[in-house]
């Protein structure tokens, strides 16, 4: 296990266009939180899943937004219409258990709206 | 809502030497989780160490120790014997005992000079 996969790793698309990422998980962590963070700053959490249930949205999340884990497994996040401002490093992060355990972290996908 | 705070943006240590990065927070809750994480550059972000706010003894992991002030609601982080790849940023985070979701602060770019 190579640990937590965000693909791809860059992308760059024009305002106005959808794009979805995805994050495979590190085996068997049934917990998935996606965190969004713009340069010079702190990760801001999206959402979070505990095996299949999405439990938890930020008001960050607008309703361009979504996010899925199917099964339990990967999960994607799309961002429909595009706009500048979600220009950002978007990062997955998975962990085991129930609470408060460990956060393995993807290294991010880096999104440009141009 | 909790709010982390690191109030240096920026600092530098020679090599071999000590260093302290400074961490406030504020919450209501009386039990909870800290967390220091470092982002090198171009890679994900890791676990460094973490606190659990009931336990009273500091957390040391080799050269990392914290200390940790619960009335004072801070939490710094020490690095003894800096070394080159310490160079990072690193985040100050907070959690709550549900754990749905680390609340992170801006960031301290630690840069170790040779």
């Amino acid at each position: 296990d190579t640990g937590v996969s965000q693909n791809p790793r860059h992308k760059i698309t024009k305002r106005g266009q959808n794009v979805t990422f995805r994050c495979d998980p590190i085996s068997e962590h049934n917990r998935l939180y996606w965190y969004r963070q713009t340069l010079g700053q702190g990760p801001e959490f999206l959402t979070y899943f505990q095996n299949e249930a999405q439990l938890e949205k930020s008001r960050l999340l607008s309703d361009r937004f979504s996010a899925e884990r199917p099964k339990g497994s990967f999960s994607t996040l799309e961002i429909q219409r595009t706009e500048q401002g979600d220009s950002a490093m978007y990062l997955c992060a998975s962990s085991f258990g129930f609470m408060n355990t460990e956060a393995f972290f993807g290294q991010g996908t880096r999104l440009t709206v141009v | 809502a909790q709010t982390v705070t690191q109030s240096q943006p920026e600092m530098s240590v020679q090599e071999a030497e000590t260093v302290t990065l400074s961490c406030t927070y504020d919450t209501s809750e009386s039990n909870y989780y800290l967390f220091w994480y470092k982002q090198p550059p171009s890679r994900q972000m890791i676990l460094v160490i973490r606190q659990e706010a009931y336990k009273q003894q500091n957390a040391t992991e080799n050269r990392f120790s914290v200390n940790f002030q619960k009335a004072a609601k801070s939490f710094s982080l020490k690095i003894s014997d800096s070394q080159l790849g310490d160079t990072a940023m690193y985040f100050c985070a907070f959690e709550e005992t549900s754990g749905s979701r680390l609340t992170f602060g801006e960031g301290t770019q630690l840069t170790v000079n040779p």
